[in-house]
């Protein structure tokens, strides 16, 4: 199973809108409503922001927000703040039982 | 509150086996799928592998690097998840997470380093 192919980097100043793609295959992305996203900052661990393509966990904000057409997902974030500098991760169920992590995006807030 | 914590990472040479456990409370843990994940040093996170609920079956699913090698077995008396890790390469090096199977809780991880 290949990894979900996703930007490297993205960035953006304050209150800017950006979007993360999150590219699979027929397989993974395109086969199921289970796209989750996961947030992380240096050192820590990973943080659930979106499940099942559009969902936000309770305690998220809403300027995250998720979205699938066909094999491609994306996560955008409104209303930049500094504290949304991170990485981001991509994930999907796929047809064979397993899932796949993409292999990650660095948001930089300028 | 939902709690996570890994133990048992540790320096091992290539070939060798170690045993990671995670132990989980503030939740139902027998009704819980649990996963695996790990993030070798600068790099992406990387799935493992996971186990059913015993009432689900009990069943694993692995990724195609580790199948043969690992083992994820759990204790729902201790409610304990493991990971059993034989035959480890330099590239299984990696910091390794346990978590719930959707990602809504994970542990702070526990470093394995694979090198002779």
């Amino acid at each position: 199973q290949s990894a979900l192919t996703q930007p490297a980097s993205v960035s953006g100043s304050p209150g800017q809108s950006i979007t993360i793609s999150c590219t699979g295959t027929s397989s993974d992305v395109g086969a199921y409503n289970h796209v989750s996203w996961f947030q992380q900052h240096p050192g820590k661990a990973p943080k659930l922001m979106i499940f099942d393509v559009s969902n936000r966990p309770s305690g998220v904000s809403d300027r995250f927000s998720g979205s699938k057409s066909g094999n491609t997902a994306s996560l955008t974030i409104s209303g930049l703040q500094a504290e949304d500098e991170a990485d981001y991760y991509c994930n999907s169920y796929t047809t064979s039982s397993t899932r796949v992590f993409g292999g990650g995006t660095k948001l930089t807030v300028l | 509150e939902v709690q996570l914590v890994e133990s048992g990472g540790g320096l091992v040479k290539p070939g060798e086996s170690l045993r990671l456990s995670c132990a989980a409370s503030g939740f139902t843990f027998n009704d819980a799928w649990m996963s695996w994940v790990r993030q070798a040093p600068g790099k992406g996170l990387d799935w493992v592998g996971r186990i059913r609920s015993k009432t689900d079956g009990g069943t694993t699913d692995y990724a195609a690097p580790v199948k043969g090698r690992f083992t994820i077995s759990r204790d729902d008396s201790k409610n304990t998840l493991y990971l059993q890790m034989n035959s480890l390469k330099t590239e299984d090096t990696a910091v390794y997470y346990c978590a719930t199977d959707g990602g809504s809780n994970w542990g702070q991880g526990t470093l394995v380093t694979v090198s002779s």
